[in-house]
């Protein structure tokens, strides 16, 4: 079953500026994990912040986590061309054998 | 770092055929292993997971099978294909005592149409 929730659905911005998205989730969680998925290909796992973790960067991006919201947040800085993709978050409760998964916010980089 | 090889890429099928995708996982042993189904514009689905040869589990009842023969082999098969089957596979892999600090390495998908 699907438990996060990202939002927008959808957005779209000019390159160079920055890109954030949300994540909300429902039960609690040891990780969450965010992915990319470029146009009919497979997922690429992006970065995972622990549920001790506050935020978290890699490169452009960075991420944070409100255990107390249960929501997280992946924000691309500078965002560039290749950047147009659809991004997904996932969460790990350690209690069972899957990610549960949300349905994505498809972000479109403008030239 | 590990890698899965997935194939074939595109697969246009009558309804009634048979269906058999195949995962090869290389650069680690003993991973767990999924098959996911993705709907076009949605999230993913959980169909199948194994944690070993021969040790399958199914999430969502349907017309779909999975086995693994070996250890870095996962099949996804079907005896007759629906059209409902139409959609986006995936192939992911993780090893158990990776979990807690490392994301699922995926394959690139295959594309199956059925008609």
């Amino acid at each position: 079953s699907q438990q996060g929730e990202e939002d927008p659905q959808a957005l779209s911005i000019q390159e160079g500026e920055n890109a954030t998205m949300n994540c909300s989730y429902k039960t609690s969680i040891n990780n969450l994990q965010w992915y990319r998925q470029n146009s009919g290909r497979g997922l690429v796992h992006l970065i995972l912040i622990r549920s001790n973790e506050r935020e978290k960067h890699s490169g452009r991006l960075r991420v944070t986590l409100d255990t107390s919201k249960k929501s997280s947040s992946l924000l691309i800085t500078a965002s560039r061309a290749a950047d147009t993709a659809s991004y997904f978050c996932a969460t790990d409760a350690l209690s069972n054998y899957q990610l549960i998964w949300g349905a994505g916010t498809k972000l479109i980089i403008k030239p | 770092s590990q890698t899965i090889h997935q194939w074939p890429a595109t697969l246009v099928q009558p309804v009634g055929s048979p269906l058999s995708l195949e995962c090869t996982v290389e650069g680690t042993s003993n991973p767990n292993l999924y098959w996911y189904r993705q709907a076009a514009g949605r999230g993913l689905q959980l169909l199948f997971y194994s944690v070993g040869i021969g040790q399958i589990s199914s999430e969502v009842p349907q017309n779909l099978s999975a086995s693994r023969p070996q250890d870095r082999q996962f099949i996804l098969s079907s005896k007759k294909l629906l059209l409902s089957d139409s959609g986006f596979y995936l192939c992911a892999c993780l090893r158990w005592a990776d979990r807690p600090t490392e994301g699922y390495t995926f394959g690139s998908g295959t594309r199956l149409t059925v008609v």
